[in-house]
């Protein structure tokens, strides 16, 4: 089973287009993070997340994190071809640094 | 100042050899963790240093095994190749041992045949 569980699992929409990704768990964590992998590189950090409830800016993404901490969202506004990658959530979790969800394919098209 | 290095970039290996990654961290950076990603995955963890000592290790066989040096580099090791070992291994080197910012290497795309 597993602890992080991303969708959609793919998408593609129109440069211009807002967009939110979704990270879900039944666990709670102390922190959450947010990469972005685009092919051929390893994940970049976005962003961490500490408190339940927080939101989180960095120009046209929003993240927030669950009240509960158990999830997470990630919203674009007015998508670019330079967000197209793979986005994935991270947790620690027990004696791993980090656990991953499988990510969200986003491929944004001019 | 350089980011996290790992060599090689691409690897071709047979069934049953044997093959070893390295890794570099950034300068300071005390920790150096490996995971591997396989085609539509998100990275899985296998091993984690720190002060040269290991302090995780995901559920991987004993087929893998690391080490890290005195100057904090890092090799990941793999015996016995099978096909399903395919996959970019990627090195994250953190300053600390917690969960802190990870900074990831461009990873080694290893293709077993």
């Amino acid at each position: 089973t597993q602890l992080l569980e991303q969708s959609p699992q793919f998408l593609s929409i129109q440069e211009g287009e807002n967009l939110t990704v979704y990270c879900n768990s039944s666990s709670v964590f102390s922190s959450l993070q947010w990469y972005r992998q685009e092919p051929g590189e390893g994940p970049v950090l976005l962003v961490t997340v500490v408190t339940g409830g927080e939101v989180k800016k960095l120009k046209r993404l929003t993240f927030q994190f669950g009240d509960a901490r158990k999830d997470s969202s990630l919203h674009i506004t007015a998508a670019q071809t330079g967000d197209t990658g793979l986005y994935l959530c991270a947790v620690p979790s027990g004696n791993t640094p980090l656990v991953f969800g499988k990510g969200t394919r986003l491929s944004v098209i001019a | 100042d350089a980011g996290v290095t790992q060599s090689p970039t691409h690897l071709i290996k047979t069934r049953g050899q044997h093959v070893t990654l390295r890794c570099s961290p950034i300068s300071g950076h005390k920790s150096v963790s490996w995971y591997q990603q396989v085609l539509g995955q998100g990275p899985q963890f296998i091993f984690q240093y720190y002060e040269k000592e290991e302090r995780g290790r995901g559920n991987f066989p004993d087929r893998f095994s690391a080490r890290q040096f005195p100057n904090y580099s890092s090799e990941l090791n793999v015996n016995a190749l099978l096909l399903g070992d395919s996959a970019l291994y990627l090195c994250a080197s953190s300053l600390g041992q917690g969960a802190g910012e990870a900074f990831f290497g461009q990873g080694t795309r290893l293709t077993v045949v």
